[in-house]
């Protein structure tokens, strides 16, 4: 199931510096998509999300683009932490589920 | 902070051998879920719950699960005859609607499964 791709499994981004994740998606019937982000030994954790309807939101440092006619999606922060070090997922909503991508290790260097 | 919490935190069982796996959603959250992730692989989707009765499964979810909410607080997933391959971590989640921008899903932190 290839519905929903992060093509660079990992990324390296100096303290202060922007983060930028990237998403790809296969499915344009999903109604919404969401950032999850995940320590070792820990569940996802909801970061934030994007309404199909729209191209942009922010909350605090993160910020979602969306970008339909590409069916693509990123996730900027800025300015990245030490504590942002975590594996980032991205995620569809299709009705009554969430499909996953397969994630993008990310280490902020201090 | 409410949470979604799940026990145990690692269980190893024989293949062949029914386990159980236990998940308090958060308290006023209607719609439940498991998801389950293999080892450098993807978070898959399995199954979700409403209103005591599965609202959606995946292929993945086949006889040998089920799942139960058999008070007002618990909420279980059970493999009846596990398999080498059901090795992975199992997620529980909850959100308070379904399909809806403003009621992302709460995950559990997981428990992982070993079978051997």
């Amino acid at each position: 199931d290839q519905q929903v791709k992060q093509n660079s499994p990992s990324l390296s981004v100096q303290e202060g510096r922007i983060s930028i994740l990237n998403c790809d998606y296969t499915n344009s019937m999903f109604d919404y998509f969401l950032w999850y982000k995940k320590y070792p030994a820990e569940g996802p954790t909801f970061l934030i999300s994007i309404s199909s309807i729209k191209d942009k939101n922010e909350d605090g440092r993160f910020t979602v683009f969306l970008n339909k006619s590409a069916k693509h999606l990123s996730l900027h922060i800025v300015p990245s932490q030490p504590g942002d070090s975590a594996v980032y997922f991205c995620a569809a909503s299709k009705v009554n589920k969430l499909v996953f991508g397969a994630g993008t290790i990310l280490r902020v260097k201090s | 902070e409410p949470e979604v919490t799940q026990t145990p935190s690692h269980q190893v069982t024989q293949m062949g051998q029914e386990v159980i796996l236990r998940c308090v959603p958060i308290s006023n959250h209607l719609y439940f879920y498991w998801y389950r992730q293999i080892l450098g692989q993807k978070v898959e989707f399995l199954v979700s719950f409403y209103n005591n009765e599965i609202s959606e499964k995946s292929e993945i979810f086949d006889d040998q699960f089920s799942v139960e909410r058999p008070d007002g607080s618990n909420f279980t997933l059970k493999i009846r005859s596990t398999k080498l391959e059901d090795s992975a971590m199992y997620f529980c989640a909850s959100s308070v609607e379904a399909g809806r921008q403003n009621s992302p899903l709460h995950f559990g932190n997981g428990t992982r499964l070993t079978v051997t």
